[in-house]
């Protein structure tokens, strides 16, 4: 399989918990995102990596969230002390920049984290 | 403030007739415009899209059409199978991706 993949599925977690996902990309995809995903609206921005450098974050990634990609490949994302309003779908996706061509999102299946 | 807005949370259309979803967008700078599909329990995947310098692209049953002056674009699905049933999401390149709520298409039989 040569898609996104994102490790765990579903993850269900107390409240003040620390959880943390994983995102492995498309191998060639320079670009990596982030996205979150509530019931009734659509993917939500909140960061995105080209290789290794994380180069926009979104007002909505509070300072309980970080996001890394070591290496230019997988990536994780940490949420600290989770808190209800963290429950949703984190979808990663990946695609390939190359000056101005720019490959649409793939996207993962998504971890579905919801905080009791 | 939303920049991109699909007004139509579902929409619900006979086997083999047309499905038209709208979708309208807040900053004409804006250059280029997807469409995604996403199924329940996994993530969406990509339709179809156009630039800013064509008013419509085709691929197959599914055409976008662009409308510049009037900062809005729609999806027609012709004819609409049972298969399209999903939620479709519109969407706009801004350096990152910029998504509407989404529009949840209904195919009766």
């Amino acid at each position: 399989d040569t898609g996104v993949s994102q490790d765990p599925r579903h993850k269900i977690t107390k409240r003040g918990q620390n959880v943390t996902f994983r995102c492995d990309p498309i191998s060639e995809h320079n670009r990596l995102y982030w996205y979150r995903q509530t019931l009734g609206q659509g993917p939500e921005f909140l960061t995105y990596f080209q290789n290794e450098a994380q180069l926009e974050k979104s007002r909505l990634l509070s300072d309980r969230f970080s996001a890394e990609r070591p290496k230019g490949s997988f990536s994780t994302l940490e949420i600290q002390r989770t808190e209800q309003g963290d429950s949703a779908m984190y979808l990663c996706a990946s695609s390939l920049v190359l000056g101005e061509a720019n490959s649409p999102l793939h996207f993962g299946n998504g971890t579905r984290l919801t905080v009791t | 403030d939303q920049q991109v807005k699909q007004n139509s949370p579902s929409l619900s259309v006979q086997e083999g007739r047309i499905s038209i979803l709208n979708c309208d967008y807040t900053n004409s700078m804006f250059d280029y415009f997807l469409w995604y599909k996403k199924y329940p329990a996994e993530g969406p995947t990509f339709l179809i899209s156009i630039s800013s310098i064509k008013d419509k692209n085709e691929d197959g049953r599914f055409t976008v059409f662009l409308n510049k002056s009037a900062k809005h674009l729609s999806l027609h699905i012709v004819p609409s199978q049972p298969g399209d049933s999903a939620v479709y999401f519109c969407a706009v390149r801004d350096d990152k991706i910029i998504f509407g709520k989404g529009t949840r298409l209904h195919i009766l039989p």
